[in-house]
């Protein structure tokens, strides 16, 4: 069974352009989950999604943010207008099971700089 | 309001000598999880550990332990002589069924153990 997967693991752009992150879940994992991780601290949660349905989205750090899991299995985070303090290690996370409090597997990672 | 606290920054220890990584939280929930993830150099969460609030039994795993005691709300984790590959940063988090994070992660403790 592969484990969760992140595209790109890496991404520079310039202050003011658009990304786009995507990750792919451990296939049975019904609940997708995006977290920032700043140098130093721990991961913080940004928004989660129970098959298509996103559960809670009020912790994304601003209206420039947004995420979709359309189908209900891979997801995208995109960033409008990046800002240097975006710059960050973007986590998705997976899990299975009725409630939120089942274990979150990790994919590697996408690292942001922003220029 | 849910919380966890882990009060050591760094630890350096030689090979072979025992660590205990502290971890604290707060919760105003009775059902609750605890997790332990490790981050080595590579960026990847990779999961170690998830108890939940009616086990106290501590557990081992080779060389690995966890002490669980709710009258002190402390989830520590202890490795047994160790070892350069060991040296990663390792967090504790928390689950509950209060606020809007499905996990709550701490600030991370950084292991390094020197040859």
């Amino acid at each position: 069974d592969t484990g969760v997967s992140q595209d790109p693991r890496h991404k520079i752009t310039k202050r003011g352009q658009n990304v786009t992150f995507r990750c792919d879940p451990i296939s049975e994992h019904n609940r997708l989950y995006w977290y920032r991780q700043t140098l130093g601290q721990g991961p913080e949660f940004l928004t989660y999604f129970q098959n298509e349905a996103q559960l809670e989205k009020s912790r994304l750090l601003s209206d420039r943010f947004s995420a979709e899991r359309p189908k209900g299995s891979f997801s995208t985070l995109e960033i409008q207008r990046t800002e240097q303090g975006d710059s960050a290690m973007y986590l998705c996370a997976s899990s299975y099971g009725p409630s939120p409090e089942e274990t979150q597997y990790f994919g590697p990672g996408t690292r942001l700089l922003v220029l | 309001a849910q919380k966890v606290t882990q009060a050591q920054t760094e630890i350096s220890v030689v090979e072979k000598e025992d660590v205990t990584l502290d971890c604290v939280y707060e919760t105003r929930d009775t059902t609750y999880y605890l997790f332990w993830y490790k981050q080595p150099p590579s960026g990847e969460l990779v999961f170690l550990i998830r108890r939940n609030s009616f086990d106290e039994q501590n557990e081992i795993s080779g060389r690995y332990s966890w002490n669980f005691q709710k009258s002190t709300s402390s989830f520590n984790f202890t490795i047994t002589a160790s070892q350069v590959v060991d040296s990663a940063v390792y967090f504790c988090a928390l689950s509950d069924r209060t606020g809007n994070t499905p996990l709550v992660f701490g600030k991370g403790t950084r292991l390094s153990v020197i040859a």
